[in-house]
């Protein structure tokens, strides 16, 4: 059964830092994997899609790569602003007509 | 602008009673999803659908359930057999990359 670990569960960092957000699974058999913010009360929003032959995908500040045999994805995030502060979730595609399995989230905090 | 539409945002319902929760979509996408989420418990799934007229229950889908008459429709009634209806609802739909609405949030008093 796959499972989708995230951690650390709460992070808070001061302004202009660099950081790095991993998320682990255990079944390396993914189809994609893709990473999403979400705010308070809101739904979420997707950050990056990474097929399962790509090593990394980039969109503005965020990077986020992944890793099949070692069952790894981490999401960098460059010069952190306090709009970055929000719960990060990624989560794990079994197949094409697949569902995706998430994990908990990281809530991250950027402090001014 | 394209997008997944879910209403009501904020739902409130007596023990006892059904409640339906509307998702629409204008993405064209043939895959539509519920998911409920719970503080500490991550989102997990409650029914999925692939195509129009079709749809499977996903891990947790006791008390609850779906229709797809139409691609842009995907309705979710929760019943009077759901234990603990209180929590957030999440719509998705999906080609490829997974898109979500807004959520509904549902308290039962």
């Amino acid at each position: 059964k796959q499972e989708v670990t995230q951690i650390p569960a709460a992070l808070s960092v001061p302004e202009g830092e660099n950081l790095v957000l991993n998320c682990s699974f255990t079944d390396s058999a993914i189809y994609n994997l893709q990473w999403f913010r979400q705010d308070p009360g809101k739904g979420l929003t997707s950050l990056l899609l990474i097929q399962s032959s790509q090593r990394e995908q980039t969109s503005g500040r965020l990077n986020a790569s992944l890793d099949k045999s070692s069952g790894r994805s981490t999401l960098y995030i460059a010069a952190s602003q306090p709009g970055d502060s929000a719960t990060y979730l990624c989560a794990v595609n079994r197949g094409s007509q697949g569902n995706l399995i998430f994990g908990k989230g990281t809530k991250l905090s950027v402090k001014p | 602008d394209g997008g997944i539409t879910q209403s009501p945002k904020y739902l409130f319902r007596k023990e006892g009673q059904n409640v339906t929760l509307s998702c629409e979509q204008n993405l064209n996408h043939d895959a539509m999803y519920w998911y409920r989420q719970d503080p500490g418990q991550g989102l997990r799934l409650i029914y999925y659908s692939q195509i129009v007229n079709d749809f499977q229950k996903g891990d947790i889908a006791e008390g609850y359930s779906v229709s797809r008459e139409k691609k842009e429709s995907f309705p979710l009634t929760v019943t009077s057999a759901q234990k603990n209806p209180t929590a957030f609802y999440l719509c998705a739909s999906r080609a490829g990359e997974l898109f979500f609405g807004e959520g509904s949030r549902l308290t039962v008093l």
